[in-house]
């Protein structure tokens, strides 16, 4: 089945441990992007990849970074978790720049303590 | 900057219809976006408006006014998996997209 998958479903990590979220995608999508969910503050955009090679820094880039070495993968790291880090994180991707609309991993659920 | 407004949470009744309210500034317009998100789960997409007017897509409309900066989502006959959040995004000359906070639809017997 066409998609998005993300890996681990949830997590629990101390503070200061360093941490991959995998994220791949089987639509030869060019755009690839990193979101974080919070409580009433809606879907806030980490990093994105425009096309494999090259990222930009989204709304919220501090503590985080990405890779895009190949069209499907885009991993993101955090070099030393920290409990404001807790969150839902959401890998997306889209055909194009975006304007047909994303499509979604289901998410990981990040706790840092 | 962006800013996208939504009502929090709704509520309504099954067999109703309901409709929730989006109002944008941004810098540039290029489309809007409607999600649908339930409860853990990741976010679906429901529809897509870059011209004025009304998109129908089954028990689901869309309402676009670029000049006013608003949009609504039109849910007819709701049913009660209709229950979830709904999340308004918008994307800005650079095809950016911007998120609003999301409106949880509660929907009772």
């Amino acid at each position: 089945i066409a998609g998005i998958t993300q890996a681990p479903t949830s997590q629990i990590l101390a503070a200061g441990r360093r941490m991959t979220l995998r994220c791949t995608q089987d639509m030869r999508h060019n755009a690839m992007y990193w979101y974080r969910q919070d409580l009433g503050l809606g879907l806030r955009l980490i990093h994105y990849s425009n096309t494999a090679g090259t990222t930009g820094k989204g709304e919220v880039p501090d503590g985080y970074s990405v890779s895009r070495a190949n069209t499907d993968d885009f991993p993101l790291t955090l070099a030393s978790a920290v409990p404001s880090q807790t969150s839902v994180y959401f890998c997306a991707s889209s055909e194009g720049a975006g304007q047909y609309g994303y499509t979604f991993g289901s998410g990981t659920r990040l706790t840092v303590v | 900057g962006q800013n996208i407004d939504q009502p929090t949470e709704m509520t309504a009744t099954e067999g109703a219809i309901v409709q929730i309210n989006c109002t944008y500034q941004t810098s540039g317009f290029n489309g809007l976006f409607w999600y649908q998100q339930h409860a853990g789960e990741a976010p679906t997409f429901l529809s897509y408006n870059v011209l004025d007017g009304l998109e129908e897509k089954g028990r689901f409309s869309s309402f676009l006014s670029r000049s006013k900066g608003y949009s609504y989502l039109l849910l007819k006959e709701l049913q009660m998996k209709d229950s979830a959040s709904y999340l308004c995004a918008v994307t800005d000359s650079n095809y950016q997209l911007t998120w609003g906070a999301g409106t949880k639809l509660i929907i009772k017997p």
